[in-house]
């Protein structure tokens, strides 16, 4: 079974530039994650889709970032513009469907760094 | 809200040694799921080990064990005859059991086995 697949692994842009990162979860999953984690901490959920609807984005900083999940399949994640602050890696998960102790499957995470 | 605490940022071990990591939690729910993550230098998470909260018997996996103290709100992990390749970040997290909840992470504890 294919793993969830991120791209690009690394970026590097100066402030107030905009960047994209692109996710395609495990086949067949219908719950799809986007985290971040600044260096030295745990992962912080940003936004969560069931199928191609938002679930959770509460803690998602709507003036600067945006996701979407068309087709219910693969994701976007694009942060405009970007601030120094947004330095951290972006992790995107998969599970087969939401809701109780369905585990999560990570990709490798996408470093973006911003000068 | 919840939250999640890893009192040790920083744990070394000897190789085939028995090491045990802290995590305690805090919530007002009764229904939950307690993980533990392991993230290599590659940044993927990988899930080790997974306990439910209605559960008395604490959950195995091969090296890998849970000490679940449900009235201490305390989740620790015992890895038993450690390996070079368990040289990790691991992460402690914490999901209620409700349709479309979030996974809540603790900080981390750097483990580093010695040969």
């Amino acid at each position: 079974e294919a793993g969830v697949a991120q791209s690009p692994r690394y970026k590097i842009i100066e402030k107030r530039q905009s960047v994209a990162f692109w996710c395609n979860p495990i086949s067949g999953h219908a719950t799809l994650y986007w985290y971040q984690q600044i260096l030295g901490q745990g992962p912080k959920l940003l936004i969560q889709f069931q199928n191609n609807g938002v679930v959770d984005d509460s803690q998602l900083p709507k003036d600067r970032f945006s996701a979407e999940r068309l087709k219910g399949v693969d994701s976007t994640l694009k942060i405009q513009p970007a601030k120094l602050e947004d330095s951290a890696v972006y992790l995107c998960a998969s599970s087969p469907k939401t809701g109780r102790n369905q585990p999560q499957h990570f990709g490798d995470g996408t470093r973006l760094s911003i000068l | 809200a919840q939250t999640v605490t890893q009192s040790q940022p920083e744990m070394s071990v000897q190789e085939a040694e028995t090491v045990t990591l802290s995590c305690t939690y805090d919530t007002s729910e009764n229904n939950y799921y307690l993980f533990w993550y392991k993230q290599p230098p590659s940044r993927q998470m990988i899930l080790v080990i997974r306990q439910e909260a209605y559960k008395q018997q604490n959950a195995t996996e091969n090296r890998f064990s849970v000490n679940f103290q449900k009235a201490a709100k305390s989740f620790s992990l015992k890895i038993s005859d450690s390996q070079l390749g368990d040289t990790a970040m691991y992460f402690c997290a914490f999901k209620i059991e409700t349709s479309g909840s979030r996974l809540t992470f603790g900080e981390g504890t750097q483990l580093t086995v010695n040969p």
